[in-house]
């Protein structure tokens, strides 16, 4: 298996303007998560799927953020309209439940100007 | 709320010697405990899960401790070398997820 997969790698983009994030997540895992990565503030959790349904979006900022999961093999993590401070790496991770642990993917690199 | 303290934001160790790194956890107790190693550029990498009835957990020259007194687990690389330098990242389960901590940022001097 190749692994968790998020597309782009990098994505810069001026404010306002949307921006979607790719993510297939490894055959026959489960949960899926979205997490976002700054100095700041460490890996925050987004949002988390279990067999393509949210069960947790808590994490997610604001109404500018959504994300879905159309079936196993896929999900997007949409921000619209994207501002500066959006501006991070997020990562796509996926597990076979429980106390299994999370396979990461290579994340994408955000820059909102 | 739930919290998750790794002991130092960096630590340097001399090629050869034994790093320990620490996790603190405060206002609950989980039944087991993930650590993680990220590289820059990278997504986290899974190491090792320390369930709370095991007090230790070896893996080469990994090993890990789980002190539900304590509330503590160490994450110690004994004979460290350069390529182990990294972040390496404490994670609890919460309710339906993981609590990553901030991480240690290790770097082992040649």
């Amino acid at each position: 298996d190749a692994g968790v997969i998020q597309s782009p790698r990098h994505e810069v983009t001026e404010m306002g303007q949307e921006v979607t994030l790719r993510c297939k997540p490894i055959s026959g895992h489960n949960s899926l998560f979205w997490y976002r990565q700054t100095m700041m503030r460490g890996l925050e959790l987004l949002i988390y799927f279990n067999n393509n349904v949210p069960i947790d979006d808590s994490g997610m900022p604001e109404d500018r953020f959504s994300a879905k999961m159309p079936n196993a093999s896929f999900s997007t993590l949409k921000i619209q309209p994207s501002e500066p401070r959006d501006s991070a790496v997020y990562f796509c991770a996926s597990s076979a439940g429980g106390s299994n642990e999370q396979f990461f993917g290579p994340g994408t690199r955000l820059t909102v100007l | 709320s739930q919290k998750i303290e790794q002991n130092s934001e960096a630590l340097n160790i001399q090629e050869g010697k034994t790093a320990t790194l620490t996790c603190n956890y405060t206002n609950y107790s989980p039944a087991y405990l993930q650590w993680y190693r990220q590289d820059p550029g990278r997504g986290p990498v899974f190491l090792l899960l320390i369930r709370e009835n095991e007090k230790e957990k070896r893996k080469e020259r990994l090993k890990v401790t789980f002190d539900t007194t304590l509330k503590q687990s160490l994450f110690h690389i004994t004979a460290s070398q350069p390529a182990d330098s990294a972040t390496y990242l404490c994670a609890p389960p919460g309710a339906n997820n993981l609590f990553f901590g901030t991480g240690t940022r290790l770097t082992v001097i040649p």
